[in-house]
């Protein structure tokens, strides 16, 4: 079974308008990290924001929120405000485990989500 | 602030060929990884290191080589180079904290022709 699952290949939405970009994640450790990055078609990739799975708010950075639904285990990034720079991929990835002392900590990536802003 | 450093940006390799590629991070993070991005796929871990002289395989090593000599350097050797090869290389970094947030380079872009 896929850890990260992004349903959505490619979403578009209007300058301006919010949108969220869906992720479910799998996984029967009791502490992990969810994080979102975006990857903009000059290929690099950037965090944009962390969700730690003990964490009792929804991680906020800016006009990026993570709507963070434990029990369903998604971790769903909401974009407010979308601009026509916002256009790239979006990945969503988990860390297993605690994130710190021994074991390698990998962050597990789902396939990505194309988001278009249209003027 | 260089942040994590990878050279070259792009490279073709004929098949047979070997080659190295660097990565150099300025942050003195413990943690450094590289990963390998196919086309229209996530990331996927070839090798991570969590200190210097330490190193272990990910997901996806065969074909792959690492050394970490000191806490900055991380390359990432190929040899034999296969037309399995060809994809995007990232190399990232951390701290040991818990957050753990990696930090990633720009790329290299690799073609096994």
């Amino acid at each position: 079974a896929q850890k990260i699952t992004q349903t959505q290949p490619g979403m578009f939405v209007q300058e301006k308008e919010a949108v969220t970009l869906d992720c479910t994640y799998d996984t029967s450790d009791p502490s992990y990290g969810l994080f979102w990055y975006k990857q903009p078609s000059s290929g690099e990739m950037i965090f944009l924001i962390y969700q730690g799975s003990y964490d009792q708010q929804n991680a906020t950075e800016g006009r990026y929120s993570l709507n963070f639904q434990k029990a369903r285990k998604s971790a769903n990034l909401v974009i407010s405000a979308s601009q026509l720079g916002d256009s790239a991929m979006y990945f969503c990835a988990m860390r297993e485990g605690q994130g710190s002392g021994a074991g390698s900590y990998q962050l597990t990536f789902g396939k990505g989500t194309k988001l278009s802003v249209i003027p | 602030n260089a942040g994590v450093t990878q050279t070259p940006k792009f490279r073709i390799l004929k098949i047979g060929q070997s080659m190295t590629l660097q990565c150099t991070q300025d942050m003195n993070h413990n943690y450094m990884y590289w990963y390998r991005q196919d086309p229209g796929m996530g990331l996927k871990l070839i090798y991570y290191s969590v200190g210097a002289g330490i190193t272990d395989k990910g997901e996806v090593p065969n074909g792959y080589n690492v050394s970490r000599s000191t806490t900055e350097d991380f390359p990432l050797r190929l040899e034999l180079a296969a037309p399995s090869q060809t994809s995007v290389y990232f190399c990232a970094s951390r701290p040991g904290l818990a957050k753990n947030i990696q930090y990633f380079g720009a790329g290299t872009r690799l073609s096994v022709l």
